[in-house]
Protein backbone atom coordinates (compact mmCIF):
# COMPACT_ATOMS: atom_id res chain seq x y z
CA UNK A 1 0.00 0.00 0.00
CA UNK A 2 0.63 3.79 0.04
CA UNK A 3 2.95 5.27 2.26
CA UNK A 4 2.25 8.37 4.07
CA UNK A 5 3.86 9.90 6.73
CA UNK A 6 3.05 12.71 9.27
CA UNK A 7 5.83 14.60 11.74
CA UNK A 8 6.05 14.90 14.34
CA UNK A 9 4.80 11.98 15.89
CA UNK A 10 4.15 13.57 19.52
CA UNK A 11 4.46 17.34 20.39
CA UNK A 12 3.75 19.01 23.83
CA UNK A 13 3.61 22.45 23.68
CA UNK A 14 2.86 25.28 25.89
CA UNK A 15 -0.72 27.43 25.63
CA UNK A 16 -0.45 30.22 23.31
CA UNK A 17 2.68 28.80 21.09
CA UNK A 18 1.72 27.57 17.36
CA UNK A 19 2.76 23.88 16.33
CA UNK A 20 2.81 22.87 12.42
CA UNK A 21 2.16 19.42 11.72
CA UNK A 22 3.36 18.07 8.06
CA UNK A 23 2.12 14.87 6.15
CA UNK A 24 3.90 14.11 3.27
CA UNK A 25 2.39 11.02 0.40
CA UNK A 26 6.16 9.17 0.22
CA UNK A 27 5.61 7.37 -2.77
CA UNK A 28 2.65 8.71 -4.85
CA UNK A 29 1.24 12.35 -5.48
CA UNK A 30 -1.66 13.51 -3.75
CA UNK A 31 -3.72 16.31 -5.39
CA UNK A 32 -5.94 16.25 -2.26
CA UNK A 33 -5.14 15.07 2.15
CA UNK A 34 -7.31 15.30 4.11
CA UNK A 35 -7.01 16.50 8.00
CA UNK A 36 -8.77 14.92 10.77
CA UNK A 37 -9.36 14.95 14.66
CA UNK A 38 -9.86 11.97 17.00
CA UNK A 39 -10.78 11.79 20.34
CA UNK A 40 -10.09 9.31 22.76
CA UNK A 41 -12.44 6.24 22.03
CA UNK A 42 -14.39 8.31 19.47
CA UNK A 43 -14.43 8.54 15.63
CA UNK A 44 -12.88 10.27 13.26
CA UNK A 45 -13.86 13.87 12.38
CA UNK A 46 -12.92 15.35 9.27
CA UNK A 47 -11.41 19.17 10.00
CA UNK A 48 -10.66 20.30 6.43
CA UNK A 49 -9.86 18.99 3.00
CA UNK A 50 -6.64 20.14 1.64
CA UNK A 51 -6.19 21.07 -2.10
CA UNK A 52 -2.87 21.46 -3.78
CA UNK A 53 -2.31 24.79 -4.94
CA UNK A 54 -6.11 25.99 -3.66
CA UNK A 55 -7.52 27.43 -0.32
CA UNK A 56 -8.44 24.74 1.83
CA UNK A 57 -12.22 23.57 2.75
CA UNK A 58 -12.88 23.40 6.39
CA UNK A 59 -15.88 21.85 7.86
CA UNK A 60 -18.60 23.48 9.75
CA UNK A 61 -17.17 24.84 13.46
CA UNK A 62 -13.95 24.45 12.58
CA UNK A 63 -11.87 27.47 12.58
CA UNK A 64 -10.03 28.40 9.82
CA UNK A 65 -7.77 30.90 11.07
CA UNK A 66 -6.92 28.50 13.91
CA UNK A 67 -6.03 25.70 11.58
CA UNK A 68 -4.14 26.94 8.94
CA UNK A 69 -3.87 24.23 6.02
CA UNK A 70 -1.29 24.63 3.24
CA UNK A 71 -0.61 22.19 0.45
CA UNK A 72 2.56 23.20 -0.73
CA UNK A 73 3.29 20.30 -3.13
CA UNK A 74 1.46 17.23 -4.73
CA UNK A 75 3.16 15.47 -1.96
CA UNK A 76 3.04 17.79 0.95
CA UNK A 77 0.39 19.21 3.30
CA UNK A 78 0.79 21.23 7.02
CA UNK A 79 -1.47 21.92 9.75
CA UNK A 80 -0.66 24.36 11.73
CA UNK A 81 -2.64 25.09 14.95
CA UNK A 82 -1.96 28.70 15.96
CA UNK A 83 -2.08 30.11 19.70
CA UNK A 84 -2.71 26.32 21.02
CA UNK A 85 -4.98 26.05 23.95
CA UNK A 86 -5.23 22.73 26.21
CA UNK A 87 -8.43 21.28 24.57
CA UNK A 88 -6.89 21.64 21.17
CA UNK A 89 -4.53 18.57 22.63
CA UNK A 90 -5.96 15.96 20.45
CA UNK A 91 -4.62 13.18 18.26
CA UNK A 92 -4.21 14.55 14.37
CA UNK A 93 -4.46 12.35 11.17
CA UNK A 94 -3.79 13.05 7.45
CA UNK A 95 -5.09 11.27 4.87
CA UNK A 96 -3.87 10.97 1.17
CA UNK A 97 -5.79 9.92 -1.68
CA UNK A 98 -4.40 7.27 -4.60
CA UNK A 99 -5.73 7.35 -8.02
CA UNK A 100 -7.86 4.08 -7.36
CA UNK A 101 -9.88 5.76 -4.63
CA UNK A 102 -7.75 4.53 -1.88
CA UNK A 103 -7.54 6.67 0.89
CA UNK A 104 -4.08 5.89 3.76
CA UNK A 105 -3.37 7.61 7.26
CA UNK A 106 -0.03 9.04 8.10
CA UNK A 107 0.55 7.42 11.67
CA UNK A 108 -1.70 11.02 13.58
CA UNK A 109 0.33 13.36 16.06
CA UNK A 110 -0.46 13.40 19.44
CA UNK A 111 -0.77 16.58 20.80
CA UNK A 112 -0.44 17.69 24.05
CA UNK A 113 -1.20 21.77 24.97
CA UNK A 114 -0.21 22.44 28.77
CA UNK B 1 -24.61 11.42 7.06
CA UNK B 2 -22.56 9.36 9.39
CA UNK B 3 -22.79 5.31 8.32
CA UNK B 4 -24.33 2.66 11.04
CA UNK B 5 -21.74 0.44 12.46
CA UNK B 6 -23.00 -2.87 14.53
CA UNK B 7 -22.39 -4.21 16.56
CA UNK B 8 -20.41 -1.71 18.86
CA UNK B 9 -18.39 -4.06 20.20
CA UNK B 10 -17.38 -7.42 20.49
CA UNK B 11 -15.97 -9.88 22.38
CA UNK B 12 -13.95 -13.15 20.41
CA UNK B 13 -12.11 -16.26 21.65
CA UNK B 14 -9.09 -17.12 19.12
CA UNK B 15 -10.46 -18.83 16.03
CA UNK B 16 -13.96 -17.60 15.87
CA UNK B 17 -15.70 -15.75 13.50
CA UNK B 18 -17.12 -12.26 13.54
CA UNK B 19 -19.18 -9.76 11.21
CA UNK B 20 -19.14 -5.76 11.33
CA UNK B 21 -21.83 -4.41 9.40
CA UNK B 22 -21.80 -0.70 7.58
CA UNK B 23 -25.28 0.55 6.73
CA UNK B 24 -26.41 3.79 4.76
CA UNK B 25 -29.28 5.55 4.23
CA UNK B 26 -27.89 6.64 0.85
CA UNK B 27 -26.25 4.80 -2.17
CA UNK B 28 -22.78 4.95 -1.49
CA UNK B 29 -20.14 5.52 -4.30
CA UNK B 30 -17.53 3.42 -2.08
CA UNK B 31 -16.75 2.11 1.56
CA UNK B 32 -13.42 2.00 2.99
CA UNK B 33 -12.95 -0.58 6.06
CA UNK B 34 -9.61 -0.07 8.18
CA UNK B 35 -8.59 -1.37 11.96
CA UNK B 36 -7.00 1.28 14.20
CA UNK B 37 -5.30 -0.14 17.23
CA UNK B 38 -4.85 2.17 20.63
CA UNK B 39 -2.77 4.79 20.17
CA UNK B 40 -2.06 4.09 16.27
CA UNK B 41 -3.39 5.81 12.85
CA UNK B 42 -6.20 3.94 10.96
CA UNK B 43 -4.58 1.24 8.79
CA UNK B 44 -6.23 0.53 5.53
CA UNK B 45 -7.77 -3.07 4.86
CA UNK B 46 -9.96 -2.56 1.56
CA UNK B 47 -12.15 -0.30 -0.60
CA UNK B 48 -15.32 -1.90 -2.21
CA UNK B 49 -16.16 0.08 -5.16
CA UNK B 50 -18.90 -2.13 -7.08
CA UNK B 51 -22.50 -3.22 -5.70
CA UNK B 52 -22.54 -6.87 -5.25
CA UNK B 53 -18.13 -6.72 -4.44
CA UNK B 54 -16.93 -9.55 -2.71
CA UNK B 55 -13.29 -9.15 -1.92
CA UNK B 56 -10.98 -10.15 0.68
CA UNK B 57 -6.98 -11.13 1.60
CA UNK B 58 -6.12 -13.54 3.60
CA UNK B 59 -9.19 -14.20 6.27
CA UNK B 60 -10.29 -10.93 6.52
CA UNK B 61 -13.23 -9.94 3.95
CA UNK B 62 -15.53 -7.63 2.74
CA UNK B 63 -19.01 -7.02 0.56
CA UNK B 64 -21.12 -4.59 -0.76
CA UNK B 65 -23.99 -5.62 -1.53
CA UNK B 66 -25.80 -4.64 -4.72
CA UNK B 67 -27.67 -1.35 -3.72
CA UNK B 68 -24.36 -0.43 -2.25
CA UNK B 69 -26.32 0.65 0.67
CA UNK B 70 -24.73 -1.74 3.21
CA UNK B 71 -21.38 -3.43 3.75
CA UNK B 72 -19.90 -6.36 5.46
CA UNK B 73 -16.57 -7.03 6.86
CA UNK B 74 -15.76 -10.59 7.53
CA UNK B 75 -13.02 -11.81 10.40
CA UNK B 76 -12.99 -15.65 10.21
CA UNK B 77 -11.11 -18.05 12.53
CA UNK B 78 -10.07 -14.51 14.71
CA UNK B 79 -6.39 -14.37 15.90
CA UNK B 80 -5.58 -12.42 18.99
CA UNK B 81 -3.38 -9.67 16.11
CA UNK B 82 -7.42 -9.14 14.81
CA UNK B 83 -8.10 -7.02 18.25
CA UNK B 84 -8.70 -3.45 17.37
CA UNK B 85 -11.78 -0.97 16.37
CA UNK B 86 -12.87 -1.26 12.96
CA UNK B 87 -14.25 1.55 11.08
CA UNK B 88 -15.87 1.85 7.75
CA UNK B 89 -15.14 4.79 6.02
CA UNK B 90 -17.62 5.80 3.06
CA UNK B 91 -18.07 8.03 -0.19
CA UNK B 92 -21.05 9.47 -1.49
CA UNK B 93 -19.48 11.07 -4.35
CA UNK B 94 -16.56 9.90 -6.65
CA UNK B 95 -13.39 11.63 -7.03
CA UNK B 96 -11.37 12.12 -3.66
CA UNK B 97 -13.93 13.24 -1.75
CA UNK B 98 -13.41 12.86 2.11
CA UNK B 99 -14.48 9.97 4.25
CA UNK B 100 -17.31 9.61 6.77
CA UNK B 101 -16.57 7.33 9.07
CA UNK B 102 -19.14 4.92 11.51
CA UNK B 103 -18.24 5.16 15.49
CA UNK B 104 -16.11 2.16 14.86
CA UNK B 105 -16.43 -1.93 16.18
CA UNK B 106 -14.24 -2.73 19.29
CA UNK B 107 -13.18 -5.81 18.50
CA UNK B 108 -10.83 -7.88 21.40
CA UNK B 109 -10.03 -11.05 20.69
CA UNK B 110 -8.80 -13.56 23.37
CA UNK B 111 -6.65 -16.25 24.18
Amino acid sequence: GAVVSQHPSRVICKSGTSVKIECRSLDFQATTMFWYRQFPKKSLMLMATSNEGSKATYEQGVEKDKFLINHASLTLSTLTVTSAHPEDSSFYICSAGTVSHEQYFGPGTRLTVT
Amino acid sequence: QQPVQSPQAVILREGEDAVINCSSSKALYSVHWYRQKHGEAPVFLMILLKGGEQKGHDKISASFNEKKQQSSLYLTASQLSYSGTYFCGTEIDSGNTPLVFGKGTRLSVIA
